[in-house]
């Protein structure tokens, strides 16, 4: 098993719909979380941190359930930049090595 | 141009020469890692530097993968002997503070062994 799963996709959803994927970690003491979104060719850039009582930014929800070791991505109105790949991110504290990528779950929004 | 600078962009090698790849991290910024990146994946870690210390080298593939950051600064990522196999994005992330922080990513060194 993989520390760190994400369905690889396509997600491929209508302009406006709302969208949500998940990601498991096997690591319980895992203890940073966050997502980036990663374009074509193009670098990871954070989207946003995930914190335990769970945020919003905008169109954007992050939760994280420790019981079921598992975080999500929620997407309201979808618009058509949104079309990404959504890379999740599982840390501890302090172990630079124990940093786990998830490959990524790709999101195709058409019009 | 406060982002983490990368260079080169693209690198072609033949499988047997020596690479370095070139990382400038934001201004400021403690912690600096490198990835390397195969179609479809994630980032894989490879390397940590809190300042000019490299804390973590347990992902770097084989010994022919070596990286310094000398002055807290810049770092590079070496690999002599190049594979077939070495070809990849290697991406260079930095975070102002401790491992745990956002990171913030170059561009990334598209590298090619022939």
């Amino acid at each position: 098993r993989k520390e760190v799963e994400q369905d690889p996709g396509p997600f491929n959803v209508p302009e406006g719909a709302t969208v949500a994927f998940n990601c498991t970690y096997s690591n319980s003491a895992s203890q940073s979380f966050f997502w980036y979104r990663q374009d074509c060719r193009k670098e990871p850039k954070l989207l946003m941190s995930v914190y335990s009582s769970g945020n919003e930014d905008g169109r954007f929800t992050a939760q994280l359930n420790r019981a079921s070791q598992y975080i999500s991505l929620l997407i309201r109105d979808s618009k058509l930049s949104d079309s990404a790949t959504y890379l999740c991110v599982v840390g501890p504290y302090s172990s630079a090595s124990k940093i786990i990528f998830g490959s990524g779950t790709r999101l195709s929004i058409r019009p | 141009g406060a982002g983490v600078s990368q260079s080169p962009r693209y690198k072609v090698a033949k499988r047997g020469q020596d690479v370095a790849l070139r990382c400038d991290p934001i201004s400021g910024h403690v912690s600096l890692f490198w990835y390397q990146q195969a179609l479809g994946q994630g980032p894989e870690f490879l390397t940590y530097f809190q300042n000019e210390a490299q804390l973590d080298k347990s992902g770097l593939p084989s010994d022919r993968f070596f990286a310094e950051r000398p002055e807290g600064s810049v770092s590079t990522l070496k690999i002599q002997r190049t594979q077939q196999e070495d070809s990849a994005v290697y991406l260079c992330a930095s975070s102002l503070g401790a491992v745990n922080q956002p990171q913030h990513f170059g561009d990334g060194t598209r590298l090619s062994i022939l």
